[in-house]
């Protein structure tokens, strides 16, 4: 079993709507999880880091952290056709140094 | 807060010279850096762990002495590829682990990457 597990997708949503992302994750007593937006051809950006369960929200993004069920999920809202990119899914562990990477979800928004 | 830079941004060798490749953190001291590896269409590959002052840790497969890391200072790590060969060509890729103002010790900031071509 992988330890960060996404969808590879694409994912096509058109303009306007709301895009979903999905992650699970092995490893119960992971404690930071971040999402990082990847254009192709270009490094990872970070969107958004959370921490504790429940909502963030941060413009148009919003993460979503369930550590009971080990998913956490990204909504963007008013999805536009910049934010076509691939979406990877990052979970560190305490006591370890590096990020687990999924192997990232591509999204497609079609004007 | 949070630039981390990389130079060259691309380079193109000959088969059997070494590269150099510079990490950056601009503005904030990293004590961790990461190196990363991504070939077209597939997902990031760690390489290797950098601690500021010591020896790097390699991921399983890396080969320690083809992959030459320094991170000799807080704001500077080098991933040298020795005696490249085509199969090396890739995008290289840095990351830090923030720890000053306007960042976070658990979060890794990107550079933006270095496309390798041995011809």
């Amino acid at each position: 079993q992988k330890e960060v597990e996404q969808n590879s997708g694409p994912l096509s949503v058109p303009e306007g709507a709301i895009a979903s992302l999905n992650c699970t994750y092995s490893d119960r007593v992971s404690q930071s999880f971040f999402w990082y937006r990847q254009y192709s051809g270009k490094s990872p950006e970070l969107i958004m880091s959370i921490y504790s369960n429940g909502d963030k929200e941060d413009g148009r993004f919003t993460a979503q952290l369930n550590k009971a069920s080990q998913y956490v999920s990204l909504l963007i809202r008013d999805s536009q056709p910049s934010d076509s990119a691939t979406y990877l899914c990052a979970v560190r562990t305490t006591g370890f140094q590096k990020l687990v990477f999924g192997t990232g979800t591509r999204l497609l928004v079609s004007p | 807060g949070a630039v981390v830079s990389q130079h060259p941004s691309r380079v193109i060798c000959k088969s059997g010279t070494s590269v150099k490749i510079e990490c950056r953190s601009l503005d904030f001291q990293a004590t961790t850096m990461f190196w990363y590896r991504q070939f077209p269409k597939q997902s990031l590959m760690l390489m290797a762990t950098s601690n500021e002052g010591s020896k790097a840790t390699y991921e399983q497969g890396v080969e320690k002495d083809k992959f030459l890391i320094n991170h000799a200072s807080l704001t500077l790590s080098t991933l040298t590829v020795t005696s490249a060969h085509p199969e090396d060509s890739s995008f290289y890729i840095c990351s830090a682990r923030g720890g000053g103002e306007g960042t976070r010790t658990d979060t890794q900031y990107f550079g933006p990457g270095t496309r390798l071509t041995v011809l």
